[in-house]
């Protein structure tokens, strides 16, 4: 079956820009996460659903940063003001419940 | 605090070796996943082998084995006879509720494995 998807693939945008950044997870599964992943560092989470309220939106760094998950399968995570400490690869993982947590092929932002 | 910690930064092995590479975790949770993913040049992260705290038997899966040591707080990742596909970032990860819940990842730094002839 279809994998985790995440578009675009790569975002270039300027300081003070708006992006959205969107997941399509694994068909079935209830739970979805954003993580974030900076050069040479391990994933950093950002948020999760389950269905579609967040559960835990604790690592989502300031006011910025928004996420919605609308009818509990694709989410948009949504970053306003970007700022160039925002480049990174954005993660998107999905899962069924507790279960193992599979991964999109992230989004590259760049701002400039 | 850090809670996984990934001492190596890199790591060599030739073809056809076995290899391990260590993790370490802090938590105070009794009920707790391990994980290891692995991370090509792609950029996309691939589950490989998961361990539960309650787990009696150290995880296997194909050529990957985890050595699970509860008492030390360590789930090394062991891959048998190394492949040059092999080559690639290595996350160890921690899910602070064992199984049923949902629960955020914590990853830790990586190590980078480079496969030689």
């Amino acid at each position: 079956g279809a994998g985790v998807s995440q578009t675009p693939s790569n975002k270039v945008t300027e300081k003070g820009k708006y992006v959205e950044l969107r997941c399509d997870p694994i068909s079935g599964h209830t739970a979805l996460y954003w993580y974030r992943q900076s050069l040479g560092q391990g994933p950093e989470f950002l948020i999760y659903f389950q269905g579609t309220g967040a559960a835990d939106d604790s690592g989502l760094p300031n006011d910025r940063f928004f996420a919605v998950r609308p009818e509990g399968s694709v989410s948009t995570l949504k970053i306003q003001r970007t700022e160039r400490g925002d480049s990174a690869v954005y993660l998107c993982a999905s899962s069924s419940a507790g279960d193992t947590q599979y991964f999109g092929p992230g989004t590259r932002l760049t701002v400039l | 605090a850090q809670k996984i910690t990934q001492t190596q930064p890199g790591m060599f092995v030739q073809e056809k070796e076995a290899v391990t590479l260590d993790c370490t975790y802090d938590t105070s949770d009794p009920s707790y996943g391990l994980f290891w993913y692995k991370q090509p040049s792609s950029g996309e992260m691939i589950f490989l082998i998961y361990q539960g705290s309650y787990d009696q038997q150290n995880a296997t899966e194909g050529r990957y084995s985890l050595n699970f040591q509860k008492a030390r707080k360590s789930a090394n990742l062991v891959i048998s006879a190394s492949q040059l596909g092999d080559s690639a970032m290595y996350f160890c990860a921690m899910r602070e509720t064992n199984t049923g819940t949902a629960s955020k990842l914590t990853f830790g730094t990586g190590t980078r494995l480079q496969v030689t002839l």
